[in-house]
């Protein structure tokens, strides 16, 4: 099994709908979570955080369920421009290391 | 956020020969990873680049294939040596910043390789 699993998708959404993206991850000891963004041929860039709870940036919205080892990203009013691969993120308890899940590819059309 | 640039951006290397990235921080980190990002999959640590002392490696990544240098605390460089097609990859060097306060990795643009 690996350590986060995402769908992969693609979600084909048009704009202004609402889209969700879940992530589960194997290691009850992690410890921090995030969401990263990446375009086609350009590096993740990090879009947040992800709190116990809860956060929320403007559109997005991010939720950490710990006793479900599950976390999710919704996402608002899509824009043409979220359409990218959205990378699950974990780091374990006591270690530096990130580790990520394959992504989940958003397209959103007009 | 710490403004990480890479070079090459990409190259072209034929095979049994070796490249050199070097990745460059505007300003000074303590921690400092390199990353492959193979076609169509994630991410994949390579190794904890270390200052003055040995690159950390993952399992299935060894200091002969991919020697690490870190001399200081703003530069790092990946080799790949004896590069095979199995190498082309974007290779993507990552900081956590001090600046930052929190927990939160950036990624330099990544170097495109190609063997052939």
């Amino acid at each position: 099994r690996k350590e986060v699993e995402q769908d992969p998708g693609p979600f084909n959404v048009p704009e202004g709908a609402t889209v969700a993206f879940n992530c589960t991850y194997s290691n009850s000891a992690s410890q921090s979570f995030f969401w990263y963004r990446q375009d086609c041929r350009k590096e993740p860039k990090l879009l947040m955080s992800v709190y116990s709870s809860g956060n929320e940036d403007g559109r997005f919205t991010a939720q950490l369920n710990r006793a479900s080892q599950y976390i999710s990203l919704l996402i608002r009013d899509s824009k043409l421009s979220d359409s990218a691969t959205y990378l699950c993120v974990v780091r374990s308890y006591n270690t530096d290391k990130l580790i990520f899940g394959t992504g989940t590819r958003l397209q959103v059309f007009p | 956020s710490a403004v990480i640039s890479q070079k090459p951006s990409r190259d072209i290397c034929q095979r049994g020969t070796s490249l050199t990235i070097q990745c460059q921080v505007d300003s000074q980190v303590t921690m400092m990873f390199w990353y492959r990002q193979q076609p169509g999959q994630s991410l994949t640590l390579i190794a904890t680049a270390n200052q003055g002392s040995e690159a950390t490696y993952e399992s299935g990544f060894v200091i002969d294939k991919f020697p690490i240098s870190r001399p200081n605390l703003t530069f790092s460089t990946l080799t790949v040596s004896n590069m095979s097609p199995e190498d082309s990859s974007i290779y993507l060097c990552s900081v956590v910043g001090i600046r930052t306060g929190g927990y939160e990795q950036y990624f330099g643009p990544g170097t495109r390789l190609t063997v052939t």
